[in-house]
Order: C-alpha cells, then sequence, then structure tokens
C-alpha cells in the first residue's frame, strides 16, 4: 500500500523560502520508473502541478515557477524535498505530494493528505 | 501549455440522475487523461486514467471517454457520496496541466 504524508511550516513570511518534505512507504524511488510529484491548491482553487522528480534524479518543473523551486530526493529515507524561494501571498495553498510512474499508468494515483501553507507578515 | 477546459463549471442533480462532464484540451493529447475527485477538505482521488480505464478500487458507475481533445467523465447513478469537484489531468507532454474543475453539487 502507497502512502505519502507532507510536512513543513504552516506560516511563512513573505520573501523567506518554503521547505517541504513528502515522506512516504510503499515504494522506492530507487525503483525503475517511480516518481513523486508536488500539486498545489490555493484555497477554493483548482489544482496546480509544481515539480516531478523521477527515480533516476530526472526532475521536471512548471516553467512558470522553475525559477523558484528546487527538488531533490533521499532515497535512504524515502522522501522527497520542495524548496520555493521568494515566497509571496500567492502561494497561500494546500500542497500535496502524488507518487507517479514514468511507463505504464502515468496519473497521479496516490496523493497525501496534503498541507496548508500560509504566506504572511 | 496544454489548456484544459472543463464544462460546466458547476452543476446541481439528483440521487440517480445520469452525469457527465466533459473536458477539452488545447491541442490534442491522444488519451493521456485522468479524471480525479475531490471532496471538500480531502486530497483528490484517482477515478479514471488514459481516458477510460478505471483506477482500482472505483465504481463502475463511473466510466470515461474521449481521445484528442474532448473527453468525456459519466456518472451512470449518482450516489450521495459522488457530491464533489471532479478535476481533468492531460499528461501528454510536460508541463502537467489540470483542468478547472467541476463542482457537483445535490439538486
Amino acid at each position: 500500500q502507497i502512502t505519502l504524508k507532507e510536512s513543513g511550516p504552516t506560516l511563512v513570511k513573505p520573501t523567506q523560502t518554503l521547505t517541504l518534505t513528502c515522506t512516504f512507504s510503499g515504494f522506492s524511488l530507487s525503483t525503475n520508473g517511480v516518481g513523486v510529484a508536488w500539486i498545489r491548491q490555493p484555497p477554493g482553487k483548482a489544482l496546480e502541478w509544481l515539480a516531478l522528480i523521477y527515480w533516476d534524479d530526472d526532475k521536471r518543473y512548471s516553467p512558470s515557477l522553475k525559477s523558484r523551486l528546487t527538488i531533490s530526493k533521499d532515497t535512504s529515507k524515502n522522501q522527497v524535498v520542495l524548496t520555493m524561494t521568494n515566497v509571496d501571498p500567492v502561494d497561500t495553498a494546500t500542497y500535496y505530494c502524488a507518487h507517479r510512474l514514468s511507463f505504464g499508468e502515468l496519473h497521479f494515483d496516490s496523493w497525501g493528505q496534503g498541507t496548508l501553507v500560509t504566506v504572511s507578515s | 501549455d496544454i489548456q484544459m477546459t472543463q464544462s460546466p463549471s458547476s452543476l446541481s442533480a439528483s440521487v440517480g440522475d445520469r452525469v457527465t462532464i466533459t473536458c477539452r484540451a488545447s491541442q490534442d493529447i491522444s488519451r493521456w487523461l485522468a479524471w480525479y475527485q475531490q471532496k471538500p477538505e480531502k486530497a483528490p482521488k484517482a477515478l479514471i486514467y488514459d481516458a477510460s480505464n478505471l483506477q482500482s478500487g472505483v465504481p463502475a458507475r463511473f466510466s470515461g471517454s474521449g481521445s484528442g481533445t474532448d473527453f468525456t467523465l459519466t456518472i451512470s447513478s449518482l450516489q450521495a457520496e459522488d457530491f464533489a469537484t471532479y478535476y481533468c489531468q492531460q499528461y501528454n507532454r510536460y508541463p502537467l496541466t489540470f483542468g478547472g474543475g467541476t463542482k457537483v453539487e445535490i439538486k
């Protein structure tokens, strides 16, 4: 059974750097084809894909946020970390991590519960 | 970027109704489309992938169809637990993009 759980600060000040951690179980990021993505959802709004990292360290980013995002993995800890620099109140959202494969079933088949991050001074 | 447009943005229906939600892609995405259900304060849950494949554990009243640019999600007989917001998502190419959502409410 795949499970994912996001963790990080609930409140961040504008211009600061946000660091979120996704801790997962039920799969390994050293397994061929496995990936973990970050997706966010501002209150009352739609989902937005942010970044994705694969087992081979291939990384993909949303072009609109690429300059501010960094995704990394710690395979030994079963964790994926997302950092977002220079946050703004518009970055207030629930942040989700999700499991994905790079071949076969390519959708986000398992999601974490999400973590709400508020950006405010 | 591939834009995903859902319609309607919201609808009201009764238990037992047949419900259809449409998703249109701004360019051909073949069958690389998924549908998700999201209930208030909960994470999205995968329903359909590759346009028409039912995710394991999802009731058979949910079905998907389409290819190219036009897709539909159908709930054959709406149940009380189906009142939620539904999102489509394309994975034909990066950046991965979602539709704006369709909220299904109780009539």
